[in-house]
């Protein structure tokens, strides 16, 4: 069965700093991953998705993660943290040969000027 | 790009009531919708999927004859809590999907609140 693991519940940086969300997987093949980024009182919107391509996902706003088979993690990360940045991102990983996905618990990330 | 929208944003209902949330997908076709729902400083939990046309499919645990799911046309679908009670209350989320698989467009949610 998939299931994905944020290991952080709360992130904090400073502004202008690197950003480094975990995101661990599980799953008997090779899966679909996806980072989404959730704003208050807005919909989801997709950062970044890793579908067996390239294991190296840019995404959009400067963030992109890496898919490391070995360690089965696929991390998030940017080089400089910004002030819009702050919000709750969401790990994702999908059902074989569905639409459905499952969601890990979600990581706060926090950025102080 | 493609843009889902709910209605309403915010709803407040007595206990022992009805209320219909209605997800949209406003420029494209939507094969498929979704239904999750987002205890507060939790993750999104699927409820449900629905397909066109027929009837939607529950994940365990997920009771049919409270959550009435209708995806009557590809661009709507509606999420009614029959009988509604406090412990009801929460953030539903739709999110709809084409053809290109494993690709979603969540809307902005809906916070219920039963009194």
């Amino acid at each position: 069965a998939q299931s994905v693991t944020q290991l952080d519940s709360h992130v904090s940086v400073s502004e202008g700093t690197p950003v480094l969300l975990r995101c661990n997987y599980s799953s008997s093949y090779s899966p679909s991953l996806f980072w989404y980024v959730q704003h208050p009182n807005k919909g989801l919107q997709l950062l970044l998705k890793y579908t067996s391509a390239a294991t190296l996902v840019k995404g959009i706003n400067g963030f992109e993660a890496e898919f490391k088979k070995s360690e089965t993690s696929f991390h998030l990360t940017k080089p400089s943290a910004h002030m819009s940045d702050a919000a709750e991102y969401f790990c994702v990983v999908s059902y074989y040969n569905t639409d459905k996905l499952i969601f890990g618990t979600g990581t706060r990330l926090q950025v102080f000027p | 790009g493609a843009v889902v929208s709910q209605h309403p944003s915010r709803v407040i209902c007595k206990s022992g009531t009805s209320v219909k949330i209605e997800c949209r997908s406003l420029d494209f076709q939507a094969t498929t919708m979704f239904w999750y729902r987002q205890f507060p400083k939790q993750s999104l939990m699927l409820m449900a999927t629905s397909n066109e046309g027929s009837k939607a499919t529950y994940e365990q645990g997920v009771e049919k004859d409270k959550f009435l799911i209708n995806h009557a046309s590809l661009t709507l679908s509606t999420l009614t809590v029959t009988s509604a009670h406090p412990e009801d209350s929460s953030f539903y989320i739709c999110s709809a999907s084409d053809r290109v698989p494993n690709e979603q467009y969540f809307g902005p949610g809906t916070r219920l609140t039963v009194t």
